[in-house]
């Protein structure tokens, strides 16, 4: 079975462009979480999709948003790139969602913003 | 809120010795506690995960963590550290209700020397 698939895995764009991140879940699972991953700031959750639904939000600036589509893949976008975005982005699928599901982690786009 | 501590940002054992990852967490019910591991420019990979169904909980690779409630602690444990286990290993906690947020602590760096 294939595991959770991150497109690109690396990304340099400029200050004040837009970039969109891609994740292909497992096959089967329906929730796709995002995570944003910083030295300074560590793993933070971005948000979660479940049914092309976002189900839950982080606290992150409107810059950044997402969405699902109906084969449960997942983009999220981040417009008016800031130095500050400059992270490792995570996505995470699970069977189902709720409490204690496991999640089960891509490899990462790495995005350096300059 | 949910959250975990993890107290340290490095932790250096010798090849064949005691691996001890600490991890206490912060909860208002009964929590959902995993443990990944994070190689460099990889992804998470789950360890462990703590339901509530067994008070000491097996893992992948020799892994096992012991949920104690008096103590708020959840610990990593291997019994005899292997070159192969230097990674990052994260503690987590599951938001409850019916999200599947993943709360982290920050991480701590195990090197293992030969």
């Amino acid at each position: 079975k294939a595991g959770v698939t991150q497109t690109p895995r690396y990304l340099i764009k400029t200050r004040g462009q837009q970039v969109t991140l891609s994740c292909s879940p497992i096959s089967g699972h329906r929730s796709v979480s995002w995570y944003q991953q910083t030295p300074g700031q560590g793993l933070q959750f971005l948000f979660e999709y479940f049914s092309e639904t976002q189900r839950n939000k982080g606290n992150f600036p409107g810059r950044f948003s997402g969405r699902q589509f109906s084969n449960s893949r997942s983009e999220m976008n981040v417009s008016t790139l800031e130095l500050g975005d400059s992270a490792l982005y995570l996505c995470a699928s699970s069977f189902r969602q709720g409490a204690g599901t496991e999640a089960f982690f891509g490899q990462g786009t790495r995005l350096t913003v300059v | 809120a949910q959250s975990v501590t993890q107290l340290g940002s490095h932790v250096s054992v010798s090849e064949g010795a005691l691996v001890l990852l600490r991890c206490n967490y912060s909860s208002s019910v009964p929590p959902y506690l995993f443990w990944y591991v994070q190689y460099p420019n990889q992804g998470l990979q789950l360890l462990l995960k703590y339901t509530s169904a067994a008070t000491l909980v097996k893992g992948i690779n020799g892994f096992e963590a012991e949920f104690k409630k008096s103590e708020t602690s959840f610990h990593l444990t291997k019994p005899s550290a292997h070159m192969s286990d230097a990674a990052e290993y994260f503690c987590a906690v599951s938001d409850s209700g019916a999200n599947s947020k993943l709360t982290f602590g920050k991480g701590i760096t195990l090197s293992v020397r030969p």
